[in-house]
Order: structure tokens, then C-alpha cells, then sequence
């Protein structure tokens, strides 16, 4: 089974700031064929389900502002807020899509400092 | 609008059972693989479950194994999930996903709100 790995656990960054999320994998989830990551990234604010805001590691959902962006290939992954925003207090998971039983990041807690 | 309403949490003691349900709507169901989700109290995201579009190929997480049970009515657009043998561990929001084809992207979307499920005594 593959384990997914989120650091930090939580974030404090300050309006207007950078904030940066990391997920490793323990095998890679690059398919070798199409040459995509099967990594998700998604945004559970409060009392809320989960929203899939980016998909083949680095593709954003329709509607997802630019301000998010994913990166990283093979075990190592990146979400960057390039300019955070009150509404973007969350907790954010990476998913593996690649091999079943699909698994999930532990979550990161993003707040403003 | 694409539409997943999940049905049927509730108090239940250890050892007893329960089945959600999750009514789609928006979406060709039958095209569709699905899947549950759960979220323990304060807890990150787990896995579940994955049905095919037929229901011909079920996968259940090691830790539900033999106890839950997916199944799909695609006349009634319906995805369920049969949990027998509950324990205190399964207290959890339970959620309904469709996983997207991978040549859309993959990942799961859309989500429904989830439906909570307490097992205690």
C-alpha cells in the first residue's frame, strides 16, 4: 500500500504571504505510460466535504484560483497559496489515485498568523 | 446540477449495523465508479470502499473487510454501503465520492455532505 506523508502538520502565514504544503509518497505515482501523477489535492474547509482543487498533481479545477498552484513528480508533491486569503483556512489533503486502496495524506491545518 | 445526498447514519451500539445510502443526481451514475469515505471525529480522510460501474468489482479497506459491503442500484441511481459488526472505531462522517475516470483527471468529485455514524453503548 502506498503511504502518504503531509508536512508540517499545521501552518500559520500571515495574509498576502506564501503558504507551502508538502506530500511524499512511499512508491511513486507517476504513470510511466501517460506520463501523469496520480496525485489530488483538496481543501476541506469547516463543516464541510472535501473540494477536489487539483488533479494530475499539478492541473487546477475549473473555478480554482490561480493562486493555487501544484507541483513535484514522482514521490515528492507541493501545494503553494502564492498569496494567502481569509477564505483559504482549511485543512488541505493530498490523495494518491494510482493504485488502490487509493490513500490520503494525514492533512495540513492552514490558518492565518 | 451534479448531486451526491448521502442517508442513514445514526446511533448504533457495537456489534449492531446500519446501511447509508447515497442518492446521485446531475450525473450518468451507471458510468460512474464510486466510493465511501470516512472522517473519525477530529480525524483526517480514510478510504473505504470502491464499486465499478456494474458492481461486478467491489474494494473494501483492510480495516472494513469482511465487515462492510458495497453495492450500487444504477435503475435507482443509489450507491449503499452494509456495515455489520460496527465498533467504537467506525464512529466516523461517512461520505460518498465519485471517483472521476482518469482520462477526466481523476480524483474524486463531487463529494456529498456525509452522514455520521455513532457506534456506542
Amino acid at each position: 500500500d502506498i503511504v502518504m506523508t503531509q508536512s508540517p502538520d499545521s501552518l500559520a502565514v500571515s495574509l498576502g504571504e506564501r503558504a507551502t504544503i508538502n506530500c511524499k509518497s512511499s512508491q511513486s505515482v507517476l504513470n510511466s505510460s501517460n506520463k501523469n501523477n496520480y496525485l489530488a489535492w483538496y481543501q476541506q474547509k469547516s463543516g464541510q466535504p472535501p473540494k477536489l482543487l487539483i488533479h494530475w498533481a499539478s492541473t487546477r479545477e475549473s473555478g480554482v484560483p490561480d493562486r493555487f498552484s501544484g507541483s513535484g513528480s514522482g514521490t515528492d508533491f507541493t501545494l503553494t497559496i502564492s498569496s494567502l486569503q481569509a477564505e483559504d483556512v482549511a485543512v488541505y489533503y493530498c490523495q494518491q489515485y494510482h493504485s488502490m486502496p487509493y490513500s490520503f495524506g494525514q492533512g495540513t491545518k492552514l490558518e492565518i498568523k | 446540477e451534479v448531486q451526491l445526498v448521502e442517508s442513514g447514519g445514526g446511533l448504533v451500539q457495537p456489534g449492531g449495523s446500519l446501511r447509508l445510502s447515497c442518492a446521485a443526481s446531475g450525473f450518468t451514475f451507471s458510468n460512474s465508479w464510486m466510493h465511501w469515505v470516512r472522517q473519525g471525529p477530529g480525524k483526517g480522510l480514510v478510504w473505504v470502499s470502491r464499486i465499478n460501474i456494474d458492481g461486478s468489482s467491489t474494494w473494501h479497506a483492510d480495516s472494513v473487510k469482511g465487515r462492510f459491503t458495497i453495492s450500487r442500484d444504477n435503475a435507482k441511481n443509489t450507491l449503499y454501503l452494509q456495515m455489520n459488526s460496527l465498533r467504537v472505531e467506525d464512529t466516523a462522517v461517512y461520505y460518498c465520492a465519485r471517483g472521476r475516470l482518469v482520462a477526466s483527471g481523476g480524483g474524486f468529485d463531487p463529494w456529498g455532505q456525509g452522514t455520521l455514524v455513532t457506534v456506542s453503548s
